[in-house]
Parts: C-alpha cells; structure tokens; sequence
C-alpha cells in the first residue's frame, strides 16, 4: 500500500495567495483528518470527515479555510487569502474508522507564506 | 474537552539506557484510548503504542512499554535499550471513541536524543 500520499511537500507563497493542499487516504480507509503542525501550538486537529463527510470543523481557524472530501479517494485544503501566521506543517491521516484510533499519517506539507 | 499535556520538551539518554517520557491527560469520558506516537526527523508520524482504558494491564511492545495509572490520568512512556533510530520527537494523544471515529487529541510533543 502506498499510504497516505500528500501533495505538495513543500510550498512557499505570497501573502494573499490561494494555496491548495492535496491528500489522497489509505484505500478502503474511511476517516481522514487534517492536522497543523507548529513550533508554538504543536500538533492541532482542524477537520475531519467520517464517509466524506465532515464531521467536526471546530478545529479550523477561520473562515479563510476551508476543506473537502468529494469522495472517498481524495480531500483538499484550502487557505484563502493566506498569511504568514499560516505557515506551518498541515498532515493528513486516515483511518479504518473502526475506532483503533492508530491514525496513518502522511509526510506532510510544509507551507511558507511570505 | 480532552487535554494532554507533556511536561518535558525535551530529553536525552545515552544509547543502551532506559528513558521515560511523562504525560499526563484529562477527559471526562470513561471509554477512551491513548497513544505514543513518534516522529522521526523525516516528519512522519508513526504509531508507537496503545492502551485501552478499560484494560488494566500496561501495553508493551517490544522496547516500549507504558506506565499507565488510570487514576492519576498519568500515561508515561518508557524506552529500554534506548537505540540511536529511538531519536525523535515523541507525542502522547487521547482518543475518546465516537461512533465510529473520534478526535484524537495530542500534547506538546517531547524531543528524545539518544547519545551514542
């Protein structure tokens, strides 16, 4: 199995620019959660979706995020206009979704905005 | 609301010694799971090991086994044999079971070095 597959590694922008971060899950996984990583606030759920839908947003920071999960294969993140307080380290895991709670993670995306 | 904390930021061992990382964790939940997940420095989070609540017996995999003290909501980690690959950072995380799925909820991280 390939894993999670997250694309791009590595982004770097300009402050009002639309940035778009891309994960395809584990086959026959579920559950897909979209983490932030920072130095200051460590690892911080922003969404997650349970059959493509979502199921808890409470995490996500404002309205300049948002996140979809059009099918079961793929899920994209979206920060609009972005800022340099975005920068960070966004992961996305999936899982069975049979309450193991052993969350997949991918390598991440490491996102600078200038 | 779950909380996990991590009190140390950072650790070091010397390579064939035994470490425990500490953390400790508040729910209200009386079903709930917990973790120690490790990222290397290629950022990649792995999980490490797990424990039921509702089981008494420490969960032991390997070199990793846990202290887990359901009273106190305290679930430390400990590492014997420390090895060099065991160089990480390393979170604690609470996971209480929603229907299917659930939010698992990490602490601040602790960075281990193991010296050779």
């Amino acid at each position: 199995d390939a894993g999670v597959i997250q694309s791009p590694r590595h982004e770097v922008t300009e402050m009002g620019q639309e940035v778009t971060l891309r994960c395809k899950p584990i086959s026959g996984h579920n559950s897909l959660f979209w983490y932030r990583q920072t130095m200051m606030r460590g690892l911080e759920l922003l969404i997650y979706f349970n059959n493509n839908v979502p199921i808890d947003d409470s995490g996500m920071p404002e309205d300049r995020f948002s996140a979809k999960m059009p099918n079961a294969s793929f899920s994209t993140l979206k920060i609009q206009p972005s800022e340099p307080r975005d920068s960070a380290v966004y992961f996305c895991a999936s899982t069975p979704g049979r309450n193991t709670g052993e969350l997949f993670f991918g390598e991440g995306s490491r996102l600078t905005v200038l | 609301a779950q909380t996990v904390t991590q009190s140390q930021p950072e650790m070091s061992v010397q390579e064939a010694e035994t470490v425990t990382l500490s953390c400790t964790y508040d729910t209200s939940e009386n079903n709930y799971y917990l973790f120690w997940y490790k990222q290397p420095p290629s950022r990649q989070m792995i999980l490490v090991i797990r424990q039921e609540a509702y089981k008494q017996q420490n969960a032991t995999e390997n070199r990793f086994s846990v202290n887990f003290q359901k009273a106190a909501k305290s679930f430390s980690l400990k590492i014997s044999d420390s090895q060099l690959g065991d160089t990480a950072m390393y979170f604690c995380a609470s996971l209480s079971p929603s229907g299917n799925t659930g939010k698992l909820i990490f602490g601040q991280g602790t960075t281990l070095q193991v010296k050779p």
